[in-house]
């Protein structure tokens, strides 16, 4: 079964300084796709950014990037010049499908990322 | 907004009862996700739906049950409820059948709370 694991269970960073978090996966398929959601306050889930495995280049969305090692099925999420609106839960997530419209989408257990002003 | 949606947005009952959580996609996406989040805890994945079928499994309870109905809204029941399921469900949706990177686009939950 894959699985999703995020080892930092909370990070914190200085506001306009960049940050890391870091996500890994397990799986024996050779196509996936990798997602990167936030969960403010609020509790809605929203989504930062994506990749699709066979893509070897790194996604980028404005100050958001990921760092994809598929060989290690490491997918890191660095923020950029962070702001104090990034402070947030941070999921890691990973789907993959089967047959017939099968999708499984697993989410990791979610990294606290607080923004100090 | 998503396009998702989700009712109740909050709902509280006693241990031993039997709630309906409902969900309408967003327009236009088959497949319907579920998922399970306890306080301060990941999104368990519960289970997956495309285009009325169940596809995919996860960690669902044996007292929980879900179905799609044909026009594409979802519905999780749970029974014999105990505090332990007390959370926030989540219902996602998207486009389906080979999504890829599309986005699964998550309704606001509903917070069940068991007393």
């Amino acid at each position: 079964a894959q699985t999703v694991t995020q080892s930092q269970p909370e990070m914190s960073v200085q506001e306009a300084e960049t940050v890391t978090l870091s996500c890994t996966y397990d799986t024996s398929e050779s196509d996936y796709y990798l997602f990167w959601y936030k969960q403010p306050p609020s509790r809605q889930m929203i989504l930062v950014i994506r990749q699709e495995a066979y893509k070897q280049q790194n996604a980028t969305e404005n100050r958001f990037s990921v760092n994809f090692q598929k060989a290690a099925k490491s997918f890191s999420l660095k923020i950029s010049d962070s702001q104090l609106g990034d402070a947030a839960m941070y999921f890691c997530a990973y789907r993959s499908e089967g047959q017939g419209g099968s999708e499984k989408l697993v989410f990791g257990k979610g990294t606290k990322l607080t923004v100090n002003p | 907004d998503s396009g998702v949606t989700q009712t109740p947005k909050h709902l509280i009952t006693a241990t031993g009862q039997r709630v309906t959580l409902r969900c309408s996609p967003r327009s236009g996406d088959l497949s319907v996700y579920w998922y399970q989040q306890s306080l301060d805890q990941g999104l368990q994945f519960l289970i997956q739906y495309y285009n009325g079928e169940e596809r995919a499994k996860g960690n669902i309870l044996e007292r929980f049950s879900a179905q799609q109905f044909p026009d594409l809204h979802s519905e999780l029941n749970l029974s014999s409820l105990e505090l332990g399921d007390s959370a926030l469900y989540f219902c996602a949706s998207s486009v389906g059948l080979v999504s890829g990177l599309a986005e699964a686009f998550f309704g606001q939950g509903t917070r069940l709370t068991v007393v």
